[in-house]
């Protein structure tokens, strides 16, 4: 079993939908959840970051822990054009080098 | 504040060939980090130096090497290339160790092996 498994998509919306992109991992070190997003020729970028269990909202943006199945959920409400990109879930043990899922390609549609 | 730069950003090699990549860090930032993005493997972890000594490294084979200088700006080396290592190879810098810090990354270096 990998570490973190993720659904690479792509997952194309029409723009205002609710996206739900999803996260599996198998290590129950796992302690910090971190969501990257990466534009087309560019780096990933940080966009949210979690400790433990529970729900982190940042604007449009929630991310979902929940430890007890192993399961990382980042949703975005009201979706646009510009969320269009690959988004990338972390999991983390604060002191091992993150593990990336493979990442999920999502496009908006106007 | 300048960000994460790598050069060069774009590199077409043969098989067998060496290849030497750089990146410059956010400045301050004293630990650099490398991955390798390819579209089946996904963002994999390669090694990460923190003030010039290498802290962790990822399960590649030794044809990968790196190295920081005092400045925090680090090189990776692939040595006898193959077509396998074609890929988007970025680097990305922290203020402390990768584990426990924001990472910043670069645009990458998209590497081509004919």
């Amino acid at each position: 079993q990998k570490e973190v498994e993720q659904d690479p998509g792509p997952l194309s919306v029409p723009e205002g939908a609710i996206v739900s992109l999803n996260c599996t991992y198998s290590n129950s070190a796992f302690q910090y959840f971190m969501w990257y997003r990466q534009y087309s020729r560019k780096g990933p970028e940080l966009l949210m970051y979690t400790y433990s269990s529970g729900n982190k909202e940042d604007g449009r943006f929630t991310a979902q822990v929940d430890k007890s199945s192993k399961y990382i959920s980042l949703f975005i409400r009201d979706s646009q054009p510009s969320d269009s990109a690959t988004y990338l879930c972390a999991p983390n043990s604060g002191n091992t080098p993150l593990v990336f899922g493979k990442g999920t390609r999502l496009s908006v549609i106007a | 504040k300048a960000g994460v730069t790598q050069t060069p950003r774009y590199l077409i090699k043969t098989r067998g060939q060496q290849v030497t990549l750089s990146c410059s860090p956010i400045s301050g930032h004293r630990s650099v980090s490398w991955y390798q993005q390819t579209p089946g493997q996904g963002l994999q972890f390669l090694f990460e130096y923190f003030s010039e000594t290498q802290r962790n490294k990822g399960n590649f084979p030794g044809r990968f090497s790196g190295r920081q200088f005092s400045n925090s700006r680090s090189e990776m080396n692939v040595s006898t290339l193959e077509l396998g290592d074609s890929a988007l190879y970025l680097c990305a810098s922290s203020l402390g160790t990768s584990a426990s810090n924001e990472q910043f990354f670069g645009p990458g270096t998209r590497l081509t092996v004919l």
